[in-house]
């Protein structure tokens, strides 16, 4: 069975400094690996994903992330944080064996300080 | 494209009444998953449906919980009789293709109070 564990419920971290979110899976074959963010009121959208090839993974809004195997982990990063960063951040898996089915981790709720 | 369409935004009903949540997905999406969204459980897959045959239903709660697909550009998730504790925030999202390459495209959601 795949299972994401995302580290910390709530992050805080003031405007212009780092963002690091946190994402652990557990997958027995290679997965698939997905970050979404959620503002408030509205549905999920697409970050980034994983699929193959290169393990640095670049997507919207100046964020990324990196695939390592050998920690089962799918981090999320930003350099520098902006007030409309605030947000929920979703991590997800899923693995070529499972058709199209998304896992997805409890959440992680970002707020950006002035 | 206007994405996945979720109808309606926000329901609020009495227990025992019955609740209709519809989706369209995007044109062209062959697969359709409802999600339910609460503070507790945060997401749960409720049913996926591939080329409008259901997948994996493993996830409906309980029997009151019905999900139809009559045809690629319709979905709707029925709950008959509704409890409040299904209050919750539903979604739809649909994706291109049943790789697990493509990810999702979620609709905004349809909010649902049961009181």
């Amino acid at each position: 069975a795949q299972s994401v564990t995302q580290l910390g419920s709530h992050v805080s971290v003031s405007e212009g400094a780092l963002v690091l979110l946190r994402c652990n899976y557990s997958s027995s074959v290679p997965p698939y690996l997905f970050w979404y963010v959620q503002y408030p009121n509205q549905g999920l959208q697409l970050l980034l994903k994983y699929t193959t090839g290169a393990t640095l993974v670049k997507g919207i809004n100046g964020f990324e992330a990196e695939f390592k195997k050998s920690e089962t982990s799918f981090h999320l990063t930003k350099p520098s944080a902006h007030m409309s960063d605030a947000a929920e951040y979703f991590c997800a898996v899923t693995l070529n064996n499972a058709g199209n089915m998304l896992t997805f981790g409890g959440g992680t709720r970002l707020m950006v300080k002035p | 494209d206007a994405g996945v369409i979720q109808s309606p935004r926000h329901e609020v009903t009495e227990m025992g009444q019955e609740v209709t949540l519809r989706c369209k997905p995007i044109s062209g999406h062959n697969s359709l998953f409802w999600y339910r969204q609460t503070m507790m459980r945060g997401l749960e897959l409720l049913i996926y449906f591939n080329n409008n045959v259901p997948i994996d239903d493993s996830g409906m709660p309980e029997d009151r919980f019905s999900a139809k697909m009559p045809n690629a550009s319709f979905s709707t998730l029925k709950i008959q009789p509704s409890e409040p504790r299904d209050s919750a925030v539903y979604f739809c999202a649909s994706s291109p293709g049943d790789s697990p390459n493509y990810g999702y495209t979620f609709g905004s959601g349809t909010r649902l109070t049961v009181v």
